[in-house]
């Protein structure tokens, strides 16, 4: 597609229900990232995806969070017993491959957990 | 890991102002980028530096990459109604294979009054 989309725009859930985000990178870009943006913060790392290589989780919270990537495009983030504090913006970027120059971000999700 | 300190957290200016901002990291940087945030949007970038003592522009937007390579400035010249947003530094070190992602700065939201 022409840009990176998230679905879906916005999410409310119960607190302890599961949700997943969605996000379509860039058609041919190898390497996918997801970030958390929480009210009044900077954008957090949570997870990097980079071809077929195995993913970096560094940057995941707990082990609530897991994401996955199928066949080096769509990626899906998941978090398994929301928390309120889970409540933030989840931001997905693509770039043609790892260094190459800034990221191009989707719109988000706006998860808000209550 | 890195820490980036952006400067300052928010402005309240008049229409026709320049504006400046900065962001200092702990860390030596190889790459600096800006990016600026419109509501319900993901950060769009906005300049990218890649070499230090670099002084790029955009249009009325002027960015450089600090010779020690642990800081970089944005200034945005001539302020209009549209600049309102919230601007982010995010630093790179790429480490030729390993975990990419970038480190961004908490943002400096920019308000200009009529």
């Amino acid at each position: 597609g022409a840009g990176v989309s998230q679905s879906p725009s916005n999410k409310v859930t119960e607190k302890g229900k599961d949700v997943e985000l969605r996000c379509d990178p860039i058609s041919g870009h190898t390497a996918l990232y997801w970030y958390r943006q929480s009210l009044g913060q900077g954008l957090e790392f949570l997870i990097y995806f980079q071809g077929n290589s195995a993913p970096d989780k560094s940057g995941l919270p707990s082990d609530r969070f897991s994401a996955e990537r199928t066949g080096g495009s769509v990626s899906t983030l998941t978090i398994q017993r929301t928390q309120q504090e889970d409540s933030a913006v989840y931001l997905c970027a693509s770039t043609p491959r790892t260094g190459a120059g800034g990221y191009t971000f989707g719109s988000g999700t706006r998860l808000t957990v209550v | 890991g890195q820490q980036l300190n952006q400067s300052p957290q928010s402005m309240f200016i008049q229409e026709g102002e320049d504006v400046s901002m900065n962001c200092t990291s702990s860390s030596i940087f190889n790459t600096w980028l800006w990016y600026k945030q419109e509501p319900g949007e993901g950060p769009v970038l906005l300049i990218a530096l890649y070499k230090a003592g670099e002084l790029t522009s955009n249009g009325r937007l002027t960015a450089q990459f600090g010779i020690t390579r642990k800081d970089s400035f944005l200034n945005i010249s001539a302020s209009i109604p549209s600049d309102v947003g919230i601007y982010f530094c995010a630093g790179r070190v790429y480490s030729g294979g390993g975990a990419d992602g970038l480190t961004f700065g908490k943002g400096t939201h920019l308000i200009i009054q009529p």
